[in-house]
């Protein structure tokens, strides 16, 4: 299984692009790159995946450099409610498809 | 867009009975739902994985006699903790997929179980 790395904890100025890593150089061919976040006390949320290309909706952009090895996750204007533990995790193939969640980054959007 | 609806959210009982945890896809079909456990301060654990019609799939350290998993309609899974302890306090998170390996989980907002 492909493992990821993030940073453990991460600080943004509100109404700033938050920029948050990921490094997956294990990442097979076919899987794919997902992002949640977990606000505390919920269920996490998705936000967006992506296998090789950029990726963008109304929540954020993905980008994932051209040898996959590595993603960054882009909220654009990040306000004090995107303050939450945010997972980047790639996708286990197989039967089915579990996603296994690491430790990843806690961002903590300032005033 | 998908969403996955978990009851109840809390829940406090005493030790030695028997708690189930629903967790419904609301407006799309799931033949694969997972169930999550999570400890304060740490990150979610997949617990088991629940085919629609067959028997769930544990994680290796899981007791499936501890946790009975249902899944009898495309749009239902059920988690019973039985004869739950203290030690099974925690908050349980389940997940559902639409269709397409690929495609992504959406979760519910999560059980809050307290043993006494």
């Amino acid at each position: 299984d492909a493992k990821t790395t993030q940073p453990t904890s991460m600080d943004c100025a509100e109404g700033r692009a938050a920029n948050l890593p990921c490094n997956h150089s294990t990442i097979s061919g076919n899987e794919y790159v997902y992002w949640y976040r977990q606000i505390h006390s919920q269920g996490p949320q998705y936000i967006i995946h992506g296998l090789k290309n950029n990726e963008t909706n109304e929540m954020a952009s993905l980008i994932i450099t051209e040898d996959r090895k590595s993603s960054t996750l882009i909220l654009p204007h990040a306000t004090l409610r995107d303050t939450a533990v945010y997972y980047c995790i790639v996708l286990t193939r197989g039967a089915t498809n579990k996603l296994i969640f690491g430790t990843g980054t806690l961002l903590a959007v300032q005033p | 867009g998908a969403v996955v609806s978990q009851h109840p959210s809390w829940v406090i009982c005493k030790s030695g009975t028997s708690v189930k945890i629903e967790c419904r896809s609301l407006d799309f079909q799931a033949t694969t739902m997972f169930w999550y456990r999570q400890f304060p301060k740490q990150s979610l654990m997949l617990m088991a994985t629940s085919n629609e019609g067959s028997k769930a799939t544990y994680e290796q350290g899981v007791e499936k006699d501890k946790f009975l998993i249902n899944h009898a309609s495309l749009t239902l899974s059920t988690l019973t903790v039985t004869s739950a302890h203290p030690e099974d306090s925690s908050f349980y998170i389940c997940s559902a997929r639409d269709a397409g390996w690929e495609q992504p989980q959406h979760f519910g907002d999560g059980t809050r179980l307290s043993i006494l």
